[in-house]
């Protein structure tokens, strides 16, 4: 069963850069789309971006021009950038597994929460 | 912007049948958007429950059923459990480029 578990800073300050990874476990990172989805707290999901093991990538427009997500299939992890940051983009961030550009987020990680502060 | 809009909440009886809807704002839903639903309680991430439309995951229960509905995607569950209550999102594919969640369902079993 896969398993995926995010890990990076829980703290960020404002104009900085938010550095996340996903660790994937039992099973590659090869094949398969690999996403990024936060969730503000009690608010709703976003979707981010994902991966493809190959290392082509779709962006939220709302996003793209501060998002880079990137993938390191040696160490079976894919990871996540944001810059440029502020306090909206607090939220519980959450990797996922999916098998298409349309099915992204089948299998999630427990997700990690990153705090925008100074 | 594209804005998906889910009921923001609803109450089932224990035992009754609901439908959650899922609507775009730019038309009606077909299957070449691949709706999703997920289920998520509190403190916990989303599970999905369902893929391309009608595709159930292997661990989701039966009683779990997805459809297109009147131009919106439609996630109905019959026979309603206690610990069905959560948030339900659907999530909406807009070709290429893409991807976009409703606000969520808050579901009540009362």
């Amino acid at each position: 069963q896969v398993q995926l578990q995010e890990s990076g800073p829980g703290l960020v300050k404002p104009s900085e850069t938010l550095s996340l990874t996903c660790t994937v476990s039992g099973g590659s990172i090869n094949d398969y789309y690999w996403s990024w989805i936060r969730q503000p707290p009690g608010r709703e999901l976003e979707w981010i971006g994902y991966i493809h093991y190959s290392g082509s990538t779709n962006y939220n427009p709302s996003l793209k021009s501060r998002v880079t997500i990137s993938v390191d299939t040696s160490r079976n992890q894919f990871s996540l950038k944001l810059n440029s940051v502020t306090a909206a983009d607090t939220a519980i961030y959450y990797c996922a597994r999916g098998y298409s550009g349309s099915r992204v987020a089948d299998y999630w990680g427990q997700g990690t929460l990153v705090t925008v502060s100074s | 912007q594209t804005v998906v809009t889910q009921e923001p909440s609803l109450t089932v009886s224990p035992g009754g049948t609901v439908t959650l809807t899922c609507a775009s704002s730019t038309g009606a839903v077909t299957s070449d958007y691949y709706p999703n639903w997920f289920q998520q309680r509190p403190g916990q991430a989303p599970r999905p429950l369902i893929y391309s439309t009608n595709k159930k995951h292997s661990w989701a229960p039966a009683r779990f059923s997805g459809s297109l509905l009147g131009g919106k995607a439609a996630l109905t569950l019959s026979g309603v459990q206690p610990e069905d209550e959560a948030d339900y999102y659907c999530l909406l594919y807009y070709g290429g480029a893409q991807l976009v969640f409703g606000k969520g369902t808050k579901l009540t079993v009362l």
